[in-house]
């Protein structure tokens, strides 16, 4: 069965420190990954995948196979990085499905 | 562009109580998926619409159930109330033939059971 996991439910860093989301899946697939995002008033919108290979807001992710793991980065966090991340698993890769499945969410938090 | 609106914002019902959510999707969109999100919780993957059919459901009772109409709105309605219930419910609109796996959520729809 698909299952995302997000260990940790709060995480806070200082400005300019590096931060690391962690996010581990199983499926016996070859899953799409994302990341999900919601700032404070705002709805849940998309982050990154991992199959645009891009640096969104200063963010990587990589997809560990071997690890099953899918962890965001970011090398300097910001203020405004302050929200709630979630982590999501595509089991239907190429498909337009819109079944995804969500980890609980990291809320992270940025101190000035 | 119009995003994905939701009504109503909030609601309280009570337990055995009938309960319908509207969603419009975003212009352009044709597909529509309802998650349900408990508090603490990611969201949950309820059922999809496509050309105006069920197509796709998770683990939820049949007494959840939808529809999609031809300007690709939805409903989600939801039988014999219970308290388990209370959650922000989730529309999120996508296209057929666009990017897979991104969703372009509304805002949700409270609602709580007493």
């Amino acid at each position: 069965a698909q299952r995302v996991t997000q260990p940790e439910k709060l995480l806070s860093v200082f400005k300019g420190a590096p931060v690391e989301l962690k996010c581990n899946y199983s499926y016996s697939g070859s899953p799409e990954l994302f990341w999900y995002v919601q700032y404070s008033r705002q709805r849940l919108q998309l982050l990154l995948r991992h199959i645009s290979r891009e640096s969104i807001k200063g963010f990587t992710a990589d997809l560990n196979k071997g690890e099953t793991s899918f962890h965001l980065k970011k090398p300097f966090a910001q203020e405004e990085d302050s929200a709630m991340y979630y982590c999501a698993l595509n089991p239907n890769r190429g498909s337009t499905l819109g079944r995804l499945y969500f980890g609980r969410g990291t809320q992270l938090t940025v101190w000035p | 562009e119009t995003g994905v609106t939701q009504s109503p914002t909030h609601l309280i019902k009570t337990r055995g109580q009938q309960v319908t959510l509207r969603c419009s999707s975003q212009s352009g969109h044709n597909t529509v998926s309802w998650y349900q999100q408990a508090l603490g919780q990611g969201p949950q993957f309820i059922f999809q619409y496509y050309r105006e059919e069920e197509n796709g459901r998770g683990n939820f009772p049949p007494r959840f159930s939808g529809l999609q109409f031809p300007n690709y709105s939805s409903e989600l309605n939801v039988n014999a109330l219970e308290l388990d219930d209370s959650a922000l419910y989730l529309c999120a609109s996508s296209s057929a033939s666009g990017n897979t796996g991104e969703l372009f959520f509304g805002e949700g729809s409270r609602l709580t059971v007493l």
